[in-house]
Order: C-alpha cells, then structure tokens, then sequence
C-alpha cells in the first residue's frame, strides 16, 4: 500500500512569488491534513479537508489556501512569499473519523530567497 | 491559544537504559492524545492514540500513559535502543470546534549511545 505522497520534494522560490504544493493520501483516506515546520518551533497546523470540505483552519493569513479534489489529493497554495515562509510542509492523511491516527508524508521543504 | 508543552526538550541515554518523557496539555475540553516519532530523515509516524482517562498503551519496549484531569501523559521506553533515537511528538486534540487540529508539542529530542 503506497504511503503519502508529496510533491515537490524541495522547492526554492523568491519573495513575492506563489508556490503550489501537492500531496496524493493513501488510498481509502479522505481526510488531508497540512503542517508548517519551522525551526525552533513545533508542527503548526494548516488546515484540514474532508471530502472536498475544509472542516478546519489554523492561524495562518488568507496568503494560505488550499483545496481538495475528488480523489482526495490536496493541494496547498501560499501567494506572495515572504522569508518567513521558508519551513517544511508536511501533509498527513487519514479515514477522516475521530481519533484517527495521522500518515505523513514525507514533506516538501520550501525556501524562500 | 492552547498550549502543548513536553519535557525535556533533549534527553541523551545509554543503550540499555529506560527513559521516560512528558507531555503537558490543557486539562479542560480534552478529545485525544497523540504521541509520534519522528527519526531523522523519515516521516512522523503514529505511535498512540489515547482517548480516555487512565489509558495505558503499549507497543513493544515502549508504552504510554495518560491522565487527562491533570493534564499529562508520559511515554516510557524501556532498554533504550539506537534505533529508538529520534524527536518523539505529542499532540493534543480538543473537543471544541477543532476535533480535526492537532496542537503539536515541540517534541523530546532523543539520543541513544551505543
């Protein structure tokens, strides 16, 4: 059974840029969650997707968005990079019930010159 | 803002040794308890889900425990491993509006010397 799938492994932008970041759940899952890594700080969380259905946001500005298809792959867009958004992003899917335990991926680390 | 503290930041053991570690989460609106291990390189990957007062878990040489009316759980490994160094995570889940967010502690940094 193929794991999380993220994509790009690694990425490097500029400031002012947008950035798009996919990730493919294991198959069955329906949930998708995304986290932001930075150093000196724990995993933050993103947001979640439930069949194509954001059901939670964390505190992170509008520049932060993403989206879930039908299939269940999810995408995380951040417009107009700033340096602060350099980290790494990890994404985790599961079934989707409570008390599901998380399958992460194995990130995508984003630097922003 | 909830606050998911753990203790200590970084523990360096024998192989060998048993260690134990703590997470520290809001005591009111609890749903659930994660732990994770997170090795170098790799992905987080799920250790336990505790979702009840005096919940114990157990996988292998490492087990959990939780007390969710004072607010803390703590994991045990017993005859530390190599193998078993890595960042170990707990995230808290609240019952609120948010049962899907985990709040992530910073993590245990744990090393193992052969």
């Amino acid at each position: 059974k193929a794991g999380v799938t993220q994509t790009p492994r690694y990425l490097i932008k500029t400031r002012g840029q947008q950035v798009t970041l996919s990730c493919s759940p294991i198959s069955g899952h329906r949930s998708v969650s995304w986290y932001q890594q930075t150093p000196g700080q724990g995993l933050q969380f993103l947001f979640e997707y439930f069949s194509e259905t954001q059901r939670n946001k964390g505190n992170f500005p509008g520049r932060f968005s993403g989206r879930q298809f039908s299939n269940s792959r999810s995408e995380m867009n951040v417009s107009t990079l700033e340096l602060g958004d350099s980290a790494l992003y990890l994404c985790a899917s599961s079934l989707g019930g409570a008390y599901e335990k998380l399958f992460f991926g194995s990130g995508t680390q984003l630097s922003v010159l | 803002i909830l606050n998911v503290e753990q203790s200590p930041q970084s523990l360096h053991v024998q192989e060998g040794d048993s260690t134990n570690f703590t997470c520290s989460f809001p005591s009111s609106n609890f749903y659930a308890l994660h732990w994770y291990r997170w090795e170098t390189a790799k992905s987080p990957e799920a250790l336990f889900v505790m979702t009840l007062n005096g919940d114990e878990k157990k996988k292998g040489r490492i087990s959990a425990t939780l007390n969710t009316k004072e607010g803390y759980s703590y994991l045990y490994i017993k005859g530390s491993q190599p193998e078993d160094s890595a960042t170990y995570l707990c995230a808290f889940q609240d019952s609120g509006g948010s049962n899907y967010k985990l709040t992530f502690g910073k993590g245990t940094l744990l090393t193992v010397n052969p």
